[in-house]
């Protein structure tokens, strides 16, 4: 098993729908959780920390399910600008240091 | 400034050529990585300094050599590349908090790297 799963998608999303997609990780001693955005050919940039109680950043609402082990993305009013890969990142600490692990990534395709 | 500056931006080597990636950082952050991304895929891990000591060596061949000169600075050196070696190169930094974890990461914007 992967340590950190996402629905490579695409996701289809009709301008000005809500999206929503979800990351799972396996190491429940998992510290630190980030949803990165990726454009083709460039670099990840970071998008957003994921809290414990949860957080929002103007369309962008990201939630922490430590039970479960998943984290989740929501896209409200999505703009034709969202569409890109949305990358899951987990920090765990292991006896060699902190190592930050990419999920495989999630398209998202907004269309007019 | 959360800016990380990788050069050269593109670069093409022969697979007897060495050369060296440099990457550099003035955010004061302690943990610095490198990380290798082929086309349609998530960038995967290979290095992570942190506190200028190297931390974790994810089994990356030896043709790919890392160093930390000082807090600011990290370079990939290269030697013997072969053509599957070709990818994207990504540097990123971030706050290191030990057991406590990290902060975010920032990546610079790459190295786009061609073996011939």
């Amino acid at each position: 098993r992967k340590e950190v799963e996402q629905d490579p998608g695409p996701f289809n999303v009709p301008e000005g729908a809500t999206v929503a997609f979800n990351c799972t990780y396996s190491n429940s001693a998992s510290q630190s959780f980030f949803w990165y955005r990726q454009d083709c050919r460039k670099e990840p940039k970071l998008l957003m920390s994921v809290y414990s109680s949860g957080n929002e950043d103007g369309r962008f609402t990201a939630q922490l399910n430590r039970a479960s082990q998943y984290i989740s993305l929501l896209i409200r009013d999505s703009k034709l600008s969202d569409s890109a890969t949305y990358l899951c990142v987990v920090n765990s600490y292991k006896a060699a240091g902190n190592k930050l692990t990419f999920g495989g990534g999630t398209r998202v395709l907004v269309k007019p | 400034d959360t800016e990380v500056t990788q050069t050269p931006k593109h670069l093409v080597m022969g697979m007897t050529n060495k050369k060296s990636l440099k990457c550099e950082q003035h955010m004061g952050h302690r943990a610095m990585y490198w990380y290798k991304q082929k086309a349609k895929k998530p960038p995967e891990l290979m290095f992570v300094y942190s506190y200028e000591k190297l931390s974790i060596n994810e089994s990356v061949p030896s043709r790919f050599s890392p160093e930390c000169p000082n807090s600011s600075l990290l370079n990939l050196h290269l030697h013997a590349l072969q053509p599957e070696d070709s990818a994207l190169y990504l540097c990123a930094s971030s706050q290191d908090r030990g057991g406590q974890g990290y902060t975010e990461a920032f990546f610079g914007q790459g190295t786009r790297l061609t073996v011939v």
